[in-house]
């Protein structure tokens, strides 16, 4: 039972490259979130997914867009990365708590 | 979503000594959880508050949820080098698939 697992772990852009951030969880739980977190701002929600097929806007979803694959997955996309885009990404699951996965450090230069 | 205001955002504390933080909101909460996140790490579950007043403990951690539902605490007493980390207050609104994080309390600890 891994819980929630990210990948990669680490990540350099140049502007304007393009990536998708992987999220995956084992225990079958409906909802899945992505956050970001930077220094002194707390994690603030991209987008979530209350349930397989469904996604909604957070509170910062400007500049990402993303994918409830199936109940498992839920990925993260950067069309364009701008350098305001660099921070620690967060995927979570939730049932009666939320479960986050290791995050993803992403740096775009 | 509710909106939690955390206080204070940085706590640097002397080994052994307690200290304590909050999270407040302008309006009655329904439940309100605590997660910790060690340095590099990432957030993770302490504890869900639901009953006015109610109070629980984990070790030397005691959690509280104001008689009004607006407020809560984290009171860690004997503080120890493996409380570094911040503390988070998250709020859930019912029917609402959403927690909305406090900004934390980063705590630091002197040996």
């Amino acid at each position: 039972n891994a819980g929630v697992t990210q990948t990669p772990k680490f990540q350099v852009l140049k502007t304007g490259q393009s990536m998708t951030l992987q999220c995956a969880q084992d225990m079958n739980h409906n909802s899945m979130y992505w956050y970001r977190q930077d220094p002194g701002m707390g994690l603030r929600l991209i987008y979530y997914s209350a349930s397989e097929g469904t996604t909604d806007k957070g509170e910062v979803p400007n500049g990402y867009n993303v994918s409830r694959l199936n109940k498992r997955e839920f990925s993260l996309r950067l069309e364009s990365a701008a350098p305001s885009q660099t921070s620690v990404y967060f995927c979570a699951s939730w049932a009666a708590e939320q479960f986050f996965g290791p995050g993803t450090r992403l740096t775009v230069l | 979503g509710q909106q939690v205001m955390q206080i204070p955002q940085y706590q640097h504390v002397q080994e052994g000594e307690d200290f304590t933080t909050y999270c407040n909101s302008s309006t009655t909460l329904s439940n309100i959880q605590w997660y910790k996140q060690r340095p590099g790490g990432h957030p993770v579950f302490l504890i869900q508050l639901v009953k006015s007043g109610e109070v629980k403990k984990q070790k030397r951690l005691t959690f509280q949820f104001g008689e009004a539902k607006k407020n809560s605490s984290l009171h860690i007493t004997a503080t120890q080098t493996t409380d570094v980390g911040t503390y988070f207050c998250a709020v859930h609104t019912p029917n609402d698939y959403k927690l909305s994080f406090g900004a934390g309390t980063t705590v630091t600890v002197r040996a």
